[in-house]
């Protein structure tokens, strides 16, 4: 099973800082690494999928880098509704698909 | 429009049955993998299972193999989890989530969730 560790657990910053969220899988996922943000009380919304591709109706502010092992999520300046949990996936070696633990990033 | 909507959570309790049911529409059903995902309350997220396009392929998370059968209903559009030999640790947010063509895991679009409790 692959292992996907977030970090860091929490993140606190500013409206209009920069966002920089980190997964490090425990072997390589090549490309095949999804980002999703999820708000209290709502369903995850997938934001990147395939380490650096924007799905639909994302925002340009959010985009994802990396390949193999480590990965990266930035957020370019943080809007009031961006401040949330933020979840990576990885889906190259099923079953299971797993997930990381989260990063909560909340207004400093 | 993509809607998944999910039923058929509520209480049970340990060592009983409960089947949840997701309806799709906004898409052709019979193309895509579907998913269960779920959340313990204040938790992560858990992938439960997959079933591929056209059911020829289907998985399970080890932590429920053997207690819970995922399928689907092309007729009416809908996916279901029967959940069987149910465990405290079972009880969960299950979401529903539409997959990408053939066994495709992007998980583009996810239901609201049905809540699952176990408890006596």
């Amino acid at each position: 099973e692959i292992v996907l560790t977030q970090s860091p657990a929490t993140l606190s910053l500013s409206p209009g800082e920069r966002a920089t969220l980190s997964c490090r899988a425990s072997q390589s996922v090549h490309s095949y690494l999804a980002w999703f943000q999820q708000k209290p009380g709502q369903a995850p919304r997938l934001l990147i999928y395939d380490a650096s591709n924007r799905a639909t109706g994302i925002p340009a502010r959010f985009s994802g880098s990396g390949s193999g092992t480590d990965f990266t999520l930035t957020i370019s300046s943080l809007e009031p509704e961006d401040f949330a949990v933020y979840y990576c996936q990885q889906r190259y070696i099923w079953p299971p698909v797993t997930f990381g633990g989260g990063t909560k990033v909340e207004i400093k | 429009e993509v809607q998944l909507l999910e039923s058929g959570g509520g209480l049970v309790q340990p060592g009983g049955s409960l089947r949840v049911s997701c309806v799709a529409s906004g898409f052709a059903f019979t193309t895509y993998a579907m998913n269960w995902v779920r959340q313990a309350p204040g938790k992560g997220l858990e992938w439960v299972s997959v079933i591929g396009d056209n059911g020829n392929r289907i998985d399970y998370a080890d932590s429920v193999k053997g207690r819970f059968i995922i399928s689907r209903d092309i007729s009416k559009n809908t996916l279901f989890l029967q959940m069987n030999s149910l465990r405290t640790d079972d009880a969960a947010v299950y979401y529903c989530v539409k997959g990408g063509t053939g066994t495709n895991l992007i998980f583009d679009y996810w239901g609201r969730g049905t809540l699952v409790t176990v408890s006596s």
